[in-house]
Parts: C-alpha cells; structure tokens; sequence
C-alpha cells in the first residue's frame, strides 16, 4: 500500500466549476499536509499546507484534512483554464514534525474547459 | 529575488554513463533536497543535504550521490545509468522556521537515458 494515495484522474470541468480533488493517506501520524500546483513541463508550486484536521481558506482554494478518516482534500472555487495542471498532495516523510522530507500522490490531472 | 535554479535542463546520456546535476538554492536557503519523478508518477524522494552532509535519504541506490557546496548549491551524481533513471531531477530549497520548513521546487532537470 502507497504511503499517500491520489486518484491520477484526469479530470474535466468547465469553467467557473467547484473542484475537488482527493488524497488518502495510511499512517495517521501524519500532521503535515501539503497541495502543490504542477504546470506541464515545470517544477511543483506549493499551493496550501495545512497542520492535523480542519480547513484552510486561500482565495479559491480551501485545504481540508480529516485525520479521522485520514482524507486530505483541496477544493477549488470558481475554477479557470490557468488551474489546469496537476495537482499533488504531499505529506511529511517524518512522523513528528515537519523536517522537509516529502511524500507525494501520484498527482491528478485537472482539466477546465472555456 | 531569484527562485531555485537547475541546470542543464534536458540531458540525454546512453546506458552505463554518468551524469551531474547541479542545482542553485533560493536565496537565504540552506538546506536542498532531491527528487526523481517518473513520467505521471510523484516525486520520490532521493536525500537531502544539510551544512554539506546528507542528512536523510530516501530508498535509492549507493549509484545515487550528492554533494552540497560551502555556498549551498548543490549536485546530485549518478552512476551506471540505467534506463529507468530517465525522469524529471527536481530540486528543492528550504530554510527552517520554527517548526516550518517549506519547500520550494525548481523547474527540473529532463534526464533521458538511451
């Protein structure tokens, strides 16, 4: 079983969609959460991180985790053609803290439409 | 303010060969990581370097080095290529804040193994 699981979609919405993308994780002690944003052909951008349980609000993006279910989620509000990318959720390879050291989903594939 | 940089950007090397990568950090940073990220797959962690020493390392092979200069550019090595090297080579920097260290990624190197 995958440290971080991500449904690699791909994913079609039209403009101005809610979106919602999804990660499940296995060890619950993990605390820190990250969604970084990857363009095609670029390097990952860190979009929200978010520590243990509860939502996050960033512009048009709210970060959720539920430790209970060990669920991570990032929703996108009034999406636009520049979200179109892959998303990746991340975790911290270290159980105690935050130390830098990465997890990664397999990341989805979003795609707005005009 | 300058962004992490890697160079070069595409490479293309033969089965058997070595190949160096090198990586500039964001400005003020101290501490790079390596990742591998297989064509629509996570990055995977390779190791991290800290005052010029590894100080953790994902599970690749002793074919995989690194080396962190005085200035804290670093560079990641790898021997006897095989063809399933050939990924996208991300660098990230971080500095540490508290508890916090936030990881900021570069554009990659394109590593294609014949």
């Amino acid at each position: 079983q995958k440290e971080v699981e991500q449904d690699p979609g791909p994913l079609s919405v039209p403009e101005g969609a809610i979106v919602s993308l999804n990660c499940t994780y296995s060890n619950s002690a993990f605390q820190y959460f990250m969604w970084y944003r990857q363009y095609s052909r670029k390097g990952p951008e860190l979009l929200m991180y978010t520590y243990s349980s509860g939502n996050k609000e960033d512009g048009r993006f709210t970060a959720q985790v539920d430790k209970s279910s060990k669920y991570i989620s990032l929703f996108i509000r009034d999406s636009q053609p520049s979200d179109s990318a892959t998303y990746l959720c991340a975790t911290d390879l270290f159980h105690s803290g935050n130390t830098g050291k990465l997890i990664f989903g397999q990341g989805t594939t979003l795609q707005v439409k005009p | 303010d300058a962004g992490v940089t890697q160079s070069p950007t595409h490479l293309i090397k033969t089965r058997g060969q070595q190949v160096t990568l090198r990586c500039s950090p964001k400005s003020g940073h101290d501490t790079v990581s390596w990742y591998q990220q297989a064509l629509g797959q996570g990055p995977q962690f390779i190791f991290q370097y800290y005052e010029e020493e590894e100080r953790q390392r994902g599970n690749f092979p002793d074919r995989f080095s690194g080396h962190q200069f005085p200035n804290y550019s670093s560079e990641l090595n790898v021997n006897a290529l095989l063809l399933g090297d050939s990924a996208l080579y991300l660098c990230a920097s971080s500095l540490r804040q508290g508890d916090q260290e936030t990881q900021y990624f570069g554009p990659g190197t394109r590593l294609l193994v014949l």
